[in-house]
């Protein structure tokens, strides 16, 4: 299995700023993703994050509001840019090594707008 | 496009009866499944998946599943509940075959399983 750190694990911003979650594996991983759980919600795909090119985003889900880098294969960061409450949710990282195999999750970031 | 549907918000059953937490999905082709529980404050933890072969299959915990092409099922199963089963269970579904954007995980809304004393 796959150890991910998450950063940061929290946080409240204020609407307009953007904010950097950072995710670390502890292992090189084919495959990262980002998700989004909205309260009481379940988790929705924003983007594959690709390694050395540009992330693959799900439809309702761009580039200029969710920016995502991946320099290599341990590391990925996801910006939520000029925030609104609306996006008040919990943003997750996700690895997986391959089609067949089970993905693993951080612990999430709970991001409050205000 | 894949989807998964979990029919029931809220399950309640009685500690030390067996349980069942319903999952029905539509994939093009043939679906890899996965079942996820979340804790309360907590991440996504794995607790069995379907790739090929058996049809029931066990995981962590106690829990089983069992995959049912014929009806596009994957029930979460387990036969005697205990309180601390108690959480937020969702599955998910990936489509076989890469391409057109099936490389994540699609999951359903989640059920919530209430254990009783």
């Amino acid at each position: 299995s796959a150890v991910i750190s998450q950063k940061p694990s929290r946080d409240i911003c204020q609407r307009g700023t953007s904010l950097t979650i950072q995710c670390q594996v502890d292992s090189q991983v084919t495959m990262m993703f980002w998700y989004r759980q909205q309260p009481g919600q379940s988790l929705t795909l924003i983007a594959t994050a690709n390694q050395g090119s540009e992330a693959t985003y799900e439809s309702g889900f761009v580039i200029d509001k969710f920016p995502i880098s991946r320099p290599n294969l341990t590391f990925s960061t996801l910006t939520v840019s000029n925030m609104s409450p609306e996006d008040s949710s919990i943003y997750l990282c996700s690895v997986g090594v391959g089609r067949g195999t089970e993905a693993f999750f951080g612990q999430g970031t709970r991001l409050t707008v205000v | 496009a894949q989807s998964v549907a979990q029919p029931e918000d809220q399950v309640n059953v009685a500690e030390g009866n067996p349980l069942t937490v319903k999952c029905t999905y539509s994939v093009s082709g043939n679906p890899y499944l996965f079942w996820y529980v979340q804790y309360p404050n907590r991440g996504l933890q794995f607790l069995l998946k379907y790739i090929t072969g058996d049809n029931l299959v066990k995981g962590s915990y106690g829990f089983e599943a069992e995959f049912n092409k014929s009806q596009t099922s994957f029930h979460l199963k387990k036969p005697s509940a205990l309180v601390s089963d108690s959480a937020l269970y969702f599955c998910a579904v990936r489509n076989r075959y890469s391409g057109g954007g099936a490389d994540g995980l699609t999951f359903g809304k989640g059920t919530h399983l209430i254990i009783q004393p």
